[in-house]
């Protein structure tokens, strides 16, 4: 079965620095890649997804993400950290066939942002 | 506009007093997803319709039910909510199983006193 583990629980970084969550997957072969973020309170917002191509995304809010098969990593960037990032970011996977689109999660790392 | 739209947006009720949640979607999307996210953890599947088939999680209590009436709304049932049952609910939409991605409703956080 998939599994997804995000190593980092909490990161706190400081407005204007870089930041760089964590995410690995298990999985027989590659599966579809995603990252969510949610704000307190509120549902899961898509930030960006990997389907097959260009390992290096871009998604939305300055995000990007890096796919790197040999390491089973789908780690989530951002050059410049702004106060309005602070949230809990999700990284999830689906199977690559058309078995179903439901996502397993990870744990998700918990974002906070110092002035 | 909102796509994906849950009902209400928290949900207070007693302990072993059934409670139902709703979700309704002005997608027209096939499947309709339901996960329970407790304080602090990922979201974790219950079950899903495709179309009107349910497929329910391995793992999900008996307690747990769902009904979809029609392509837009999709309920779900706790038929005698425990302490353990206080989370948030997030109902989920997605079109063919080759469709890229979910979307997602706001959520109902529901409370267990």
């Amino acid at each position: 079965a998939q599994s997804v583990t995000q190593p980092d629980i909490h990161i706190t970084v400081s407005e204007g620095a870089s930041l760089e969550l964590r995410c690995n997957y298990s999985y027989g072969a590659t599966p579809y890649l995603f990252w969510y973020v949610q704000s307190p309170g509120q549902g899961l917002q898509l930030l960006l997804k990997y389907f097959s191509g260009d390992t290096l995304v871009q998604g939305i809010k300055g995000f990007e993400a890096e796919f790197k098969r040999s390491q089973s990593s789908f780690n989530l960037r951002k050059p410049s950290v702004h106060w309005s990032d602070a949230a809990e970011y999700f990284c999830a996977v689906r199977p690559n066939n058309n078995a179903g689109n439901m996502l397993t999660f990870g744990g998700g790392t918990r974002l906070m942002v110092k002035p | 506009d909102a796509m994906v739209i849950q009902n209400p947006r928290y949900q207070v009720t007693q302990f072993g007093k059934p409670v139902t949640l709703s979700c309704s979607q002005t997608l027209n999307h096939n499947v309709m997803y339901w996960y329970q996210q407790k304080s602090s953890q990922a979201p974790k599947l219950l079950f899903h319709y495709y179309d009107k088939d349910f497929n329910n999680e391995a793992d999900t209590p008996d307690n747990f039910q769902s009904r979809r009436p029609n392509t837009s709304f999709c309920f779900l049932d706790i038929r005698s909510p425990g302490l353990g049952d206080a989370a948030m609910y997030l109902c989920a939409t997605g079109g063919p199983p080759s469709d890229e991605k979910l979307f997602f409703g706001s959520g109902t956080q529901l409370s267990v006193l």
